[in-house]
């Protein structure tokens, strides 16, 4: 079955660490998200990607990195600069050139900063 | 810049009475709608999209939603609800002539469903 997986489901990080988090699809999609998720806020553009080697910023991009070196894979990195990365992260993905189509999920990753 | 509005954070209802969530957007053109679903530590899940045609949208778990371009609004409406509609449900919204094709998301709302 097509979809998109994201690990680890749970992550676990001290202050001044980076970490990444994984996302992986086979739905031949050429578009990529990466979402924060914090209560109350919806969901709030992190970075997306509409073709491979090339992401745009989102809206809260500052303390985050991504890279698109295959179509597949968008990871994400938590950078020691994000003052409060303590969320829920959502990756999702659509076809490029479709703007009538919706977006599909992963599950999520859970961050906490201890 | 477009936005989409979810005046209310929170809506209890109970088991099989009919529910209606709420969801505006500003826009002075076309655009595709979308309402989503969220089960608690879960990804979102689809219900249903307006892109043009029938005003009357239905979706999947016997959901559907009403496009009314005058009011510049798309609410969810359920006749009745059940234990297992208990989620977060976001509405959607997409400039087909924005360019950066980027979707812009309301706040949410939670709706408890309560025996």
């Amino acid at each position: 079955d097509g979809g998109i997986t994201q690990s680890p489901k749970y992550l676990f990080r001290k202050e001044g660490q980076n970490v990444t988090l994984s996302c992986e699809q086979n739905l031949n999609h050429d578009a990529m998200y990466w979402y924060r998720q914090d209560p109350g806020q919806g969901l709030r553009l992190i970075y997306y990607s509409q073709i491979v080697n090339d992401f745009q910023k989102g809206d809260i991009a500052e303390g985050y990195s991504v890279s698109r070196e295959k179509k597949e894979s968008f990871p994400l990195t938590v950078t020691s600069a994000q003052k409060n990365p303590t969320a829920f992260y959502l990756c999702a993905s659509s076809r490029q050139g479709a703007p009538r189509d919706e977006q599909f999920f992963g599950p999520g990753t859970r961050l906490t900063v201890l | 810049a477009q936005s989409v509005t979810q005046l209310d954070s929170q809506v209890p209802v109970f088991e099989e009475a009919p529910v209606e969530l709420r969801c505006n957007y500003s826009s002075s053109v076309s655009v595709y709608l979308f309402w989503y679903v969220q089960y608690p530590n879960q990804g979102l899940q689809l219900l249903l999209k307006y892109l043009s045609g029938s005003t009357l949208v239905k979706g999947i778990n016997g959901f559907e939603a009403e496009f009314n371009k005058s009011q510049t609004s798309f609410h969810l409406r359920k006749p009745s609800v059940h234990i297992s509609d208990t989620a977060e449900y976001f509405c959607a919204v997409r400039s087909p002539g924005s360019g950066t094709y980027k979707y812009i998301f309301g706040t949410g709302t939670r709706l408890k469903v309560l025996a």
